[in-house]
């Protein structure tokens, strides 16, 4: 079975400032690993995702994460917040062996940005 | 606009009742995948379909239920409403039937059981 951690349900950043959002998975084969975002009011959209290739995975508004299978982390990182990054962030993992299971979701974590 | 469309946006209904939401997925995309958002659960993958035919079972209510028809619009049911119930529901579709790319959302249907 698949599974998705966030640490961190809230984090607080001032603009300019470097985002770090957590998200360590479960899975007993290579993971597909994804990044989404969701503004009030809105559906979810993708950030990056990672499948295969090169761990460094550069996505959408300046984001990236890195895939460190020893960890079995999926970080998200910005280096400088804007106030239009305030959303909800969500982790998601879906299995490579067979890929019919779909994404499962982490509990998301609320970015805030502070003027 | 990410191309999905759900409606209604928002309804509100009562204990016992039973309800449709309707989702059109973006232009030529055959899988359509229905989640359930809640303040207590998160999102959670309810059930997924790939041109007309079920493909993936979440944790889906037996008092759930959905389809996909020929013109791959879906429609899931929820009946015997309960408070419990209460949630954003949140359509999505992608052009596979495999995960390894992009689910576009719809903006969701907010349902109130009262």
């Amino acid at each position: 079975a698949q599974s998705v951690t966030q640490l961190g349900s809230h984090v607080s950043v001032s603009e300019g400032a470097l985002v770090l959002l957590r998200c360590n998975y479960s899975s007993s084969v290579p993971p597909y690993l994804f990044w989404y975002v969701q503004y009030p009011n809105q559906g979810l959209q993708l950030l990056l995702k990672y499948t295969t290739g090169a761990t460094l995975v550069k996505g959408i508004n300046g984001f990236e994460a890195e895939f460190k299978k020893s960890e079995t982390s999926f970080h998200l990182t910005k280096p400088s917040a804007h106030m239009s990054d305030a959303a909800e962030y969500f982790c998601a993992v879906s299995e490579s062996d067979t890929g019919r299971r779909a994404l499962t979701f982490g509990s998301g974590t609320r970015l805030q940005v502070q003027p | 606009d990410s191309g999905v469309t759900q409606t209604p946006k928002h309804l509100i209904t009562a204990t016992g009742q039973r309800v449709t939401l309707r989702c059109s997925p973006r232009s030529g995309d055959l899988s359509v995948y229905w989640y359930q958002q809640s303040l207590d659960q998160g999102l959670q993958f309810l059930i997924q379909y790939y041109n007309g035919e079920e493909r993936a079972k979440g944790n889906i209510l037996e008092r759930f239920s959905a389809q996909q028809f020929p013109d791959l619009h879906s429609e899931l049911n929820l009946s015997s409403l309960e408070l419990g119930d209460s949630a954003l529901y949140f359509c999505a579709s992608s052009v596979e039937q495999l995960n390894t790319g992009e689910l576009f959302f719809g903006e969701g249907s907010r349902l109130t059981v009262l």
